[in-house]
């Protein structure tokens, strides 16, 4: 069965650093990877998916299948980022059946 | 463009008793999906449902049932309530199905149920 570790229960960084949220991952074939998030008293919403390769809001995550991980990264951490991040995982290609990680939560203080 | 709503926000129930979680999907959507979040972990899929028929199911018993009705809105039932069942329980909607069809699933605001 798949599986998604998010290590970290909580990062806190200083506003303007870099940020790293760690995802790893298991599972023997090829998987979606996606990145949610929830602000503070908002609901769970995408914010960024292996496939698209874009970059929202500043944060890119790539996917290291040799390493079996997809962070999340962002250069300049900014107030606005504080939230819960959670790394998620598809294997039905639908991208509806997710297994998600415990989740990080990110503080950027002043 | 109507958000996915569910209903209730909040309910309180005892152990034994049977409960009936209300999901109304995204306008133009047709698959919907709910989660379980328990309190410190992330959600955790329980089913989903596309053209009123189930299509996918995670690790939960058979007294987790659910139904979607020809609007695309969705229950989801739960029978002999345990202490373990409380939960956040969120419904997620997308359009179409397959994997040439992805399209982003929308989260609805929960329903946080509570069992005594």
């Amino acid at each position: 069965a798949q599986r998604v570790t998010q290590p970290e229960k909580l990062l806190s960084v200083f506003k303007g650093a870099p940020v790293e949220l760690k995802c790893n991952y298991s599972y023997s074939g090829s998987p979606e990877l996606f990145w949610y998030v929830q602000y503070s008293r908002q609901r769970l919403q995408l914010l960024l998916r292996h496939i698209s390769r874009e970059s929202i809001k500043g944060f890119t995550a790539d996917l290291n299948k040799g390493e079996t991980s997809f962070h999340l990264k962002k250069p300049f951490a900014q107030e606005e980022d504080s939230a819960m991040y959670y790394c998620a995982l598809s294997v039905s290609g639908t991208a509806s059946k997710l297994t998600f990680g415990t989740g990080t939560r990110l503080q950027v203080t002043l | 463009e109507t958000g996915v709503t569910q209903s209730p926000t909040h309910l309180i129930k005892t152990r034994g008793q049977q409960v009936t979680l209300r999901c109304s999907s995204q306008s133009g959507h047709n698959t919907v999906s709910w989660y379980q979040q328990a309190l410190g972990q992330g959600p955790q899929f329980i089913f989903q449902y596309y053209r009123e028929e189930e299509n996918g199911r995670g690790n939960f018993p058979p007294r987790f049932s659910g139904l979607q009705f020809p609007n695309y809105s969705s229950e989801l039932n739960v029978n002999a309530l345990e202490l373990d069942d409380s939960a956040l329980y969120l419904c997620a909607s997308r359009r179409g199905m397959g994997p040439d069809s992805y399209n982003e699933q929308f989260f609805g605001p929960g329903t946080r149920l509570t069992v005594l």
